[in-house]
């Protein structure tokens, strides 16, 4: 039924270090892929995005990987800050439906310690 | 500019209230989602509008939920009766129409229905 899938709920970092968030799909319509970041008490705010004509998208410390074949992409903070603790929502959408509707994963709620 | 914005932030009520939750979306966009955020689910959407018209609301659990937008400037989510299965973050999104993917959130409305 979840067509978007994030299986860890929360992940603990050391300051520095590597942060990756998975995030599975089950949808091969999907061909446009988003990571929305929420703070507490907030609206999520876009990140990062990929399109399904590549395998990788890099901006500053942030990098989303995409593999098709397995439906599968990550998202890679590197170095890990504390100001990046938050609640990272992994979405996915198909263009040729328009792309009006995104499908969001659970969450995963990053903590990176200082 | 000023961002999404939703009313009230927050909203207790008891069980079989009406409830009216309000949106104002970026001057400029043609497109508005609502979402509900829950622990199990994550992100739902519940219906989208394009030029003020619904185009999906398959989200929609039920009879008791309903939305309108009246005008491009506003927009609404009403339930009615609530029930405490309703407690949620609901949150308001828009964008312009064929921008793929990218949707600035609100703050959101915390809901709990007792």
């Amino acid at each position: 039924d979840q067509q978007v899938k994030q299986n860890s709920p929360s992940l603990s970092v050391q300051e520095g270090r590597i942060s990756i968030l998975n995030c599975d799909y089950t949808n091969s319509m999907f061909d446009y892929f988003l990571w929305y970041k929420k703070y507490p008490a907030e609206g999520p705010t876009f990140l990062i995005s990929i399109s399904s004509i590549k395998d990788k998208n890099e901006d500053g410390r942030f990098t989303v990987f995409l593999n098709k074949s397995a439906k599968h992409l990550s998202l890679h903070i590197v170095p890990s800050q504390p100001g990046d603790s938050a609640v990272y929502f992994c979405a996915a959408s198909s263009t040729q439906t328009g792309a009006n509707n995104l499908f969001f994963g659970t969450g995963t709620r990053l903590t990176v310690i200082p | 500019d000023a961002g999404v914005i939703q009313s009230p932030r927050h909203e207790v009520t008891e069980m079989g209230q009406e409830v009216t939750l309000r949106c104002k979306p970026i001057s400029g966009h043609n497109s508005l989602f609502w979402y509900r955020q829950t622990m199990m689910r994550g992100l739902e959407l519940l219906i989208y509008f394009n030029n003020n018209v619904p185009i999906d609301d398959s989200g929609m659990p039920e009879d008791r939920f309903s939305a309108k937008m009246p005008n491009a400037s506003f927009s609404t989510l009403k339930i009615q009766p609530s029930e405490p299965r309703d407690s949620a973050v609901y949150f308001c999104a828009s964008r312009n129409t064929g921008a793929y993917g990218e949707l600035f959130f609100g703050e959101g409305s915390r809901l709990t229905v007792l």
